[in-house]
């Protein structure tokens, strides 16, 4: 099973500022299979990124991902208040899909 | 609109069984993959199960191997979770989620809002 270790846990910021999340592999991951998600509390993830780099029509262009092998990164440009969530990087390979922990995005 | 919804969850006793129901529509059911995602409370998400769109291939998370099983019926548009030997460590909310049509392998583009399952004595 691959695990996905995301970090950090907690990220605290202000609107306007650039968030920056990691998601580690416990080996290589092919980049056509990572994804990220957002969650706000008392809803259902919503798909932001996949491919490691694709967004999804609707998903505005301030989301953005990177990476390759065994380390990718979300990063939000500049944040709204709409961005304060939790973010989940997942690797879906189908018969082995993982999610990694969750990083929660909080205003400071 | 894509639409998604879960029902038949609830209070189950440990070692009990329950039978989780998805609706869809909006959207060509036979068409697509389909998976179960659970969160318990509190916690963060786990992949539970995935179903093709013909039923040919199932996949389960070593957690509920051979615990629970994953059923469609395309005539109906829906999917389904029966749950056998629930334990504590079940408590969830379940959702069904949809697999996305990027070409091989891809993400979970809808989900439903989710079914609370809570098994306690």
């Amino acid at each position: 099973e691959i695990v996905l270790t995301q970090s950090p846990g907690t990220l605290s910021l202000s609107p306007g500022e650039r968030a920056t999340l990691s998601c580690r592999a416990s080996q290589s991951v092919s980049s056509i299979y990572l994804a990220w998600y957002q969650q706000k509390p008392g809803q259902a993830p919503r798909l932001l990124i996949y491919d490691a780099s694709s967004r999804p029509t609707g998903i505005p262009d301030r989301f953005s991902g990177s990476g390759s092998g065994t380390d990718y990164t979300l990063t939000i440009s500049r944040l709204e208040p709409e961005d304060f969530a939790v973010y989940y990087c997942q690797q879906y390979r189908r018969s082995t899909q993982t999610f990694g922990q969750g990083t929660k995005v909080e205003i400071k | 609109e894509v639409q998604l919804v879960e029902s038949g969850g609830g209070l189950v006793k440990p070692g009990g069984s329950l039978r989780l129901s998805c609706a869809a529509s909006g959207f060509s059911f036979i068409a697509y993959n389909m998976n179960w995602v659970r969160q318990a409370p509190g916690k963060g998400l786990e992949w539970v199960s995935f179903i093709s769109d013909s039923g040919t291939y199932i996949y389960y998370a070593d957690s509920v191997k051979g615990r629970f099983t994953i059923s469609r019926d395309n005539t109906k548009n829906s999917l389904y979770l029966q749950m056998h030997s629930l334990r504590a460590d079940d408590t969830a909310v379940y959702f069904c989620a949809r697999e996305g049509d990027y070409g091989g392998h891809s993400p979970l583009d809808y989900w439903g809002q989710g079914t609370l399952v809570t098994v306690s004595s």
